[in-house]
């Protein structure tokens, strides 16, 4: 079965700051592999994923992501976080045949100070 | 274009009474979704639907809880009886065809059973 580990559950960074939230997956294979952002009150909206090709994986708001299969990992980054990045954070994994479900982590809630 | 709808946005219901919760997907995905979840968590599967086919209900967590989707659109998912335990945000997402095809997320409606 697969699962997902997003081992902080809470970070705070200052503006401007650079950010790397964790995400570990496990999977018999490669998955398809996601991240979505929640703010308080709203559904997920996707900010990127990885299905294939280039490890590197731009996604909006400046957020980017790396593949990293050696390690099982898929940890998201932004160079410089705005205020308005304060958020919750979810890695999830997504089979590439069978079960079209997918299974998120925990989340990271990420506060910005000024 | 329109997104995903969810309605109510909020419930609050009395233990053991029933309630119904509506998902509107974007018009022509073939994919719908449902998810649970509870407080501080990453959303789990519930169930899902091709059209109107419900191939996988694997994560309903008791025979009290149904979903339908009887005419490849909207979808309800009913939980009789209600529990405390219920009480979660459920999310409705949905998705065009491909196991790749981002899913798309509709703001969830927070169940409180009392």
């Amino acid at each position: 079965a697969q699962s997902v580990t997003q081992p902080d559950i809470h970070i705070t960074v200052s503006e401007g700051a650079s950010l790397e939230l964790r995400c570990n997956y496990s999977y018999g294979a490669t998955p398809y592999l996601f991240w979505y952002v929640q703010s308080p009150g709203q559904g997920l909206q996707l900010l990127l994923k990885y299905f294939s090709g280039d490890t590197l994986v731009q996604g909006i708001k400046g957020f980017e992501a790396e593949f990293k299969r050696s390690q099982s990992s898929f940890n998201l980054r932004k160079p410089s976080v705005h205020w308005s990045d304060a958020a919750e954070y979810f890695c999830a994994v997504g089979a590439r045949t069978g079960r079209r479900a997918l299974t998120f982590g925990s989340g990271t809630r990420l506060q910005v100070q000024p | 274009g329109a997104g995903v709808s969810q309605s109510p946005r909020y419930k609050v219901a009395k233990r053991g009474q029933d309630v119904a919760l509506r998902c509107d997907p974007i018009s022509g995905h073939v994919s719908l979704f449902w998810y649970q979840q509870a407080l501080g968590q990453g959303p789990e599967f519930l169930t899902y639907f091709q059209n109107e086919a419900q191939l996988d209900k694997s994560g309903l967590p008791s025979d009290r809880f149904f979903a339908e989707r009887p005419e490849g659109s909207v979808s309800t998912l009913k939980i009789q009886r209600t529990q405390q335990e219920d009480s979660a945000v459920y999310l409705c997402a949905s998705s065009p065809r491909r196991p790749r095809d981002e899913q798309y997320f509709g703001p969830g409606t927070r169940l409180t059973v009392t």
